[in-house]
Formats: structure tokens, sequence, C-alpha cells
């Protein structure tokens, strides 16, 4: 059963438009969220993050949405890049220790020209 | 900083024979994990370590995986034997603590069993 749900295997976006990247979760004791980057052959690179006592966290280009009542939370990043091509995977602290996080199946997103 | 190391960068093997992966954490951090990625996937955790104590190893087929982190640094991760499943890019991370959550993963190594 999949706790973090990223639907979108893909997503395509034109340079300097607006990239939406979505996820779902199921578990409502998930109190924290993250946003990792991943490069083809290197590994995820921390991202942003959002705490569920925020709906909104912002850090340059990069803004996280989070939407409790309906357990959903978006990347956007603004404006798109060529350099941020890459998979994105939306992730939650859980499981049975602390640190683990439960990952997505994560979305490519791909900027062209 | 230097990041995470790990090696090798690529492992082929036949199913049934065994395989032994490297990683050397950022220093100081005091957490380490061992992540399996399957292709498609997301991450899914193997084992976590706080120092040398494991603190989570729920994950683990521990029938054909195990996994030691002596003295508190490098840490191996060992498959025997291999199965066709076990083809992934097994992720190492590590973090200051296991509050840390923003932690930094080493590129991997990719394990292909034939």
């Amino acid at each position: 059963d999949q706790q973090v749900k990223q639907n979108s295997p893909s997503l395509s976006v034109q340079e300097g438009r607006i990239s939406i990247l979505n996820c779902d979760y199921t578990n409502s004791m998930f109190d924290y969220f993250l946003w990792y980057k991943k490069y083809p052959a290197e590994g995820p690179t921390f991202l942003i993050s959002i705490s569920s006592i925020k709906d909104k966290n912002e850090d340059g280009r990069f803004t996280v949405f989070l939407n409790k009542s309906a357990k959903h939370l978006s990347l956007h990043i603004v404006p798109s890049q060529p350099g941020d091509s890459a998979v994105y995977f939306c992730a939650a602290p859980g499981g049975g220790s602390q640190g683990n996080l439960i990952f997505g199946k994560g979305t490519k997103l791909s900027v062209k020209p | 900083e230097a990041g995470v190391a790990q090696s090798p960068r690529y492992k082929i093997i036949e199913k049934r024979q065994s395989v032994a992966f490297w990683c050397n954490p950022i220093s100081g951090h005091a957490t380490l994990y061992w992540y399996q990625q399957i292709l498609g996937q997301g991450p899914k955790l193997l084992i976590q370590f706080q120092n040398n104590g494991v603190v989570d190893d729920s994950q683990l087929p521990k029938d054909r995986f195990s996994a030691e982190r002596l003295k508190g640094v490098d840490s191996t991760l060992k498959i025997q034997p291999a199965k066709l499943e076990d083809s992934a890019v097994y992720l190492c991370a590590s973090s200051l603590d296991r509050l840390a959550y923003g932690y930094t993963f080493g590129s991997g190594t990719r394990l292909t069993v034939v």
C-alpha cells in the first residue's frame, strides 16, 4: 500500500513557464514532507521541505504548498529552467524509526529550451 | 565538505553469487542509511544505523542481506546469494542525527543480477 503517491510519471514544460509537480499521501499522521531532486547517475538531493503547521514554504524559484484536508502537496518551480530537468521525489517520515523516509515513485520533469 | 562516498559504482553478477557494497558517510554524521531503489520506484529503506548500532532493519531481507557499521563510520552492505529481483541501485545516505530528514545521499551502486 503506497502511502506517498506521485501519479504523474512525467511532465514536460517550456523553459520560463511554471512546473507543478503533485504528490498525495494517505497517512494523516504525516506531519512533515520533503522534496528531493535526482539527476541520472547521482543520488537524490534534498530540495525543500514543509511542516504540517504551514501551508506554504518558499525557497527561491521553488515553492511547496500543502493542503492537509486534501492530503495533497505540490511543488511549484517558477520560472522553469533546463537545468531543472530531473526526477523529483516526494517523501514523508514514516515507518518504524525516526529518520526513515517513505518516497513516492517520482515524476520526471523535462524542461525544454 | 566531502559528500557520501560509495563504491563500486556499478556491479554485474550472476544469480546466487555474493556481492558487497561500501559506504563512507560525511564526517561526523552519526546516522547512516541504506536504501534500495528499484527501477521506476522511489528509494526504500533497508537499514538504519545510529553510530554503530542498528536502529531499524525491519525491511531488510535478512535471509540474504546483511549490513554492518564497524566503529560507527564506514558501512558495508552484503547480499548472499543474490536473486534477479535484487537488481537495483543501492543508495547510502547519512545525517547528523535521526531528525535531520534532509539527509545527504551518495551516488549509489547500480547492481545488475543476471
